[in-house]
């Protein structure tokens, strides 16, 4: 069975600590993705990955940084968490080629609240 | 741009009835990739169905059918036979060529089934 998994389903930090958000798949995907999700705003895309070491950023990347030293593991960072980082964090991956759709496969999700 | 609008941001739907989601976008390449997620109230978001913008049929997986009209660039999701279990987050979400990597979605529509 296909899995993305997400490190930690629940976070409270402080302002200014320093987060990690780690996801891992097993489905040896080229693609992953950061996803910022708030209601009523849908997905927004913060930084994605096509190959090891390789990032892009997405439409909100400020604040955020990622890193991506392995196929299957990619780390989104928070240096200095802040309050209006309070939101739901998904991370996704995919394989986009001949005859595939390029579906997302999504992880559970990391709720992060930031006091 | 690319664009995806969702311009239902909740329902409710007696439980057995027939459901329709609305979903229009806007882009001007002419191959791209329409896709429906469900997300639950548990967070994780579930691949329900894709149309291609050169697939001669509606796309249709078990309940789940898509109502894909290309002149007027909508990809209506239709649920036959609603199920309370159906009661969650909807997005639509386009991929198109430029962009194979990412999705662009839609801000989501809250569905909830009556029982």
């Amino acid at each position: 069975d296909v899995k993305v998994t997400q490190s930690s389903r629940y976070l409270v930090k402080r302002t200014g600590e320093k987060v990690f958000l780690e996801c891992v798949q097993d489905m040896d995907h080229e693609n992953m993705f950061w996803y910022r999700q708030d209601p009523g705003l849908g997905l927004r895309l913060i930084y994605f990955s096509y190959d090891v070491k390789m990032k892009e950023k997405g439409d909100i990347p400020e604040g955020y940084s990622v890193s991506r030293e392995k196929k299957e593991r990619f780390s989104l960072i928070l240096e200095s968490a802040s309050t209006n980082q309070t939101s739901m964090y998904l991370c996704a991956s995919s394989f986009f080629g001949q005859g595939n759709t390029g579906e997302l496969f999504f992880g559970e999700g990391s709720r992060l609240t930031v006091l | 741009a690319q664009k995806i609008t969702q311009t239902q941001p909740g329902m409710f739907v007696q439980e057995k009835e027939a459901v329709t989601l609305d979903c229009t976008y806007d882009t001007s390449d002419p191959s791209y990739g329409l896709f429906w997620y469900k997300q639950p109230s548990s967070g994780e978001m579930i691949f329900l169905i894709y149309q291609g913008s050169y697939d001669q049929q509606n796309a249709t997986e078990g309940r789940y059918s898509l109502n894909f009209q290309k002149a007027r660039k909508s990809a209506n999701l239709v649920i036959s036979a609603s199920q309370l279990g159906d009661s969650a987050m909807y997005f639509c979400a386009m991929r198109g060529p430029d962009s194979n990597y990412q999705l662009i979605w839609g801000a989501g529509t809250k569905l909830i089934i009556k029982p």
